[in-house]
C-alpha cells in the first residue's frame, strides 16, 4: 500500500531563517506531487506541483521553492522565511494521470511557526 | 467570484439530524470532484467521490449537478464524530489543478 511521509512535523522558525520541508512517497511510482499550505481558519493552498523528476509548477508567486530530485521524493524551502510563511504544509500525491485516477493522498502535514 | 465556493457554517446541529452541505464551482470544464473531511489540526481526509449519477455510503449521499455547478454532500443520522471541516475539491481542466473549498464546519452535539 501507499504511504506518504512528511517531516519535521511542527517546525518554529525565526524570520529571515531558511527552510526545507521534505515529503517522501512509498508504494508507487511516477506520482504527482503537491505542496498546499492552509493558513489557519482557511482553506488549503496549492503551491506546486511536480509531474515528474525535476518538473515544478508554481500556482502562486511567493518567496517559497519546490524541487524534485527524485520520483518520490518532494521538498519545500525558502532561503528566508517571512512571518506570512506561517501554516500548515501539506504534501499530496496522486496517480498517474495517465490512468484517470484523480485521488489526492494527504502527508500527516508540517505545522510551520515564523517568529 | 471564487472558483469553489463553500458556505463556511459553522453548522451546528443534534445527533440524528440530517445535515447538506453545498459547493458551487465556477469552470464549467471541471472534471472531478470529491468531498474530503478534515478533523482539527489534522490532514484532510478522501470522504467520497461525488459522480452525475450520485453516491452514497452508508449515511453519506453525494450528489453532482452539472448544469447548476454544484455539488452537494448529505449526511443523515448525524453522529458525534461527524464533527469535522468538509471539504469540497474540484479538479480542472488537464487534470492537475486541483482546488479546494475553504470548507464547511460541522459541530455533532448530544
Amino acid at each position: 500500500s501507499q504511504t506518504i511521509h512528511q517531516w519535521p512535523a511542527t517546525l518554529v522558525q525565526p524570520v529571515g531563517s531558511p527552510l526545507s520541508l521534505e515529503c517522501t512517497v512509498e508504494g508507487t511510482s511516477n506520482p504527482n506531487l503537491y505542496w498546499y499550505r492552509q493558513a489557519a481558519g482557511r482553506g488549503l493552498q496549492l503551491l506546486f506541483y511536480s509531474v515528474g523528476i525535476g518538473q515544478i509548477s508554481s500556482e502562486v508567486p511567493q518567496n517559497l521553492s519546490a524541487s524534485r530530485p527524485q520520483d518520490r521524493q518532494f521538498i519545500l524551502s525558502s532561503k528566508k522565511l517571512l512571518l506570512s510563511d506561517s501554516g500548515f504544509y501539506l504534501c499530496a500525491w496522486r496517480g498517474d494521470v495517465a490512468l484517470a485516477v484523480d485521488t489526492q493522498y494527504f502527508g500527516p502535514g508540517t505545522r510551520l511557526t515564523v517568529l | 467570484r471564487k472558483e469553489v465556493e463553500q458556505d463556511p457554517g459553522p453548522f451546528n446541529v443534534p445527533e440524528g439530524a440530517t445535515v447538506a452541505f453545498n459547493c458551487t464551482y465556477s469552470n464549467s470544464a471541471s472534471q472531478s470532484f470529491f468531498w474530503y473531511r478534515q478533523d482539527c489540526r489534522k490532514e484532510p481526509k478522501l470522504l467520497m467521490s461525488v459522480y452525475s449519477s450520485g453516491n452514497e455510503d452508508g449515511r453519506f449521499t453525494a450528489q453532482l449537478n452539472r448544469a447548476s455547478q454544484y455539488i452537494s454532500l448529505l449526511i443523515r443520522d448525524s453522529k458525534l464524530s461527524d464533527s469535522a471541516t468538509y471539504l469540497c475539491v474540484v479538479i480542472g481542466g488537464g487534470g492537475f489543478k486541483t482546488i479546494f473549498g475553504a470548507g464547511t464546519r460541522l459541530f455533532v452535539k448530544a
